[in-house]
């Protein structure tokens, strides 16, 4: 398995302005992954992050909305930028293990944006 | 259609029953199978993890999977109030994304 950590745990957030999340991983990883939790809803993944490389968004997200840095193979960061009411939800990082696609999960961002 | 279909409960059941959650889908390529709990305010814990179909065993929690019935069920023995969680069933085909199901709140009373 891994451990995971996030940074915040939770934030409320003016509408307009950006909020960026980190995510550390006790070991080194190729693959990490952002997902969107809304409220009584599943995950959804925004986008796949390798690093050394661009990440890659899923349909629906995009680049300038969800800016994702991947320096190194333990460590990325989300940006939420010009958030909106409608962008309060959990947000959550993981990292695949093992090449077997299994995926662990760190404890998760809430964000509520007012 | 949903690729991955599961029913979001609530389901409630008294301590000590034998509880079943499921997830059916419908993209048969999927090749890899999961469970994850997921508490309130938590992020989702990998329960269980299987690969083609069969059961696998761990503990109080089995997971089965009958790939030609699209179908993957999780049972759980023996539960606690301590299992009250929601479960999402999630899938993938090798090096794919997981496809997450909505998830089932399970309440286990005391």
């Amino acid at each position: 398995s891994a451990v995971i950590s996030q940074k915040p745990s939770r934030d409320i957030c003016q509408r307009g302005t950006s909020l960026t999340i980190q995510c550390q991983v006790d070991s080194q990883v190729t693959m990490m992954f952002w997902y969107r939790q809304q409220p009584g809803q599943s995950l959804t993944l925004i986008a796949t992050a390798n690093q050394g490389s661009e990440a890659t968004y899923e349909s629906g997200f995009v680049i300038d909305k969800f800016p994702i840095s991947r320096p190194n193979l333990t460590f990325s960061t989300l940006t939420v930028s010009n958030m909106s009411p409608e962008d309060s939800s959990i947000y959550l990082c993981s990292v695949e293990k093992g090449g077997s696609d299994e995926q662990y999960f760190g404890p998760g961002t809430r964000l509520t944006v007012t | 259609q949903k690729e991955v279909e599961q029913d979001p409960g609530p389901l409630s059941v008294p301590e000590g029953a034998i509880v079943s959650l499921n997830c059916t889908y419908s993209n048969s390529a999927f090749q890899y199978f999961m469970w994850y709990r997921q508490y309130s305010r938590k992020g989702p814990e990998l329960l269980m993890y299987t690969y083609s179909s069969g059961n696998k065993e761990d503990g109080r929690f089995t997971a089965q999977v009958d790939k030609s019935s699209k179908y993957i069920s999780l049972f759980i023995r023996d539960s606690q109030p301590s299992d009250s969680a929601t479960y999402l069933c999630a899938m993938s085909r090798y090096g794919n994304k997981l496809v997450f199901g909505a998830g089932t709140i399970l309440r286990v009373k005391s």
